[in-house]
């Protein structure tokens, strides 16, 4: 079955530093998103995307994100100057259509020191 | 705004037993609902669904009725396995974003 992969696994990075969490959704979806979970809470939504660009996003994805579709495949959020609180497990997930159920992959787990 | 309520965890069950995981929610309208399943060190699964009231989706021996009267998608498996070991997540669809409870642990001792 396919899946949606994410790279890395697990990555630590300096306060301040840019970090760059990729995403390979499933090859027919259309509809990408990023949720994050902060150790002990609840898993949020951060933005969604469709048709190369950005359809919604949280209060949460502040001008410190980014998200880009570079070549058709790859699905990347950025983080511009990472903060302490941005610790927390980053989930890619896909869908063919806005209202399908989303597949996701297995999480980043970012980690700020 | 919309929100999803499940009981806490972690509840912990001797394999066979009887599984029952509550979940309530609060939304405008009928949202689709979500059971997602997360094995130790893996994603988020989705383990079931239903799109409308009175629904039952069902899967791997799970299954979640959508009660609209009482707002409720209670997760149930008859006979429970140490496999079964995991969180599991209640969530809405919200129009644009998937709405999450707080995961509850299920502990499945042999």
């Amino acid at each position: 079955e396919p899946e949606v992969t994410q790279t890395p696994s697990h990555q630590v990075t300096q306060m301040g530093q840019e970090v760059i969490l990729r995403c390979v959704p499933i090859s027919n979806h259309l509809y990408f998103y990023w949720y994050r979970q902060i150790l002990g809470q609840k898993v949020e939504f951060l933005v969604s995307f469709y048709n190369n660009e950005i359809s919604e996003k949280s209060e949460i994805f502040d001008d410190q994100f980014s998200v880009e579709r570079p070549d058709g495949s790859n699905f990347t959020l950025k983080i511009r100057s990472t903060k302490l609180e941005d610790s927390a497990m980053y989930f890619c997930a896909s869908t063919t259509a806005y209202n399908q159920p989303q597949h996701f992959g297995d999480g980043t787990r970012l980690s700020i020191l | 705004g919309d929100s999803v309520t499940q009981m806490e965890g972690p509840v912990t069950l001797s394999e066979e037993a009887f599984l029952t995981i509550n979940c309530t929610y609060t939304a405008t309208g009928y949202p689709s609902l979500f059971w997602y399943v997360q094995y130790p060190g893996e994603g988020l699964q989705l383990l079931l669904k239903a799109t409308k009231a009175d629904d039952k989706g069902s899967n791997k021996g799970f299954e979640a009725t959508y009660r609209k009267e009482t707002t409720s998608f209670h997760l149930e498996k008859g006979s429970v396995q140490v496999s079964d070991s995991a969180v599991y997540f209640c969530a809405l669809w919200d129009n644009y974003q998937l709405i999450w409870g707080a995961g509850t642990k299920l502990i499945i001792k042999p």
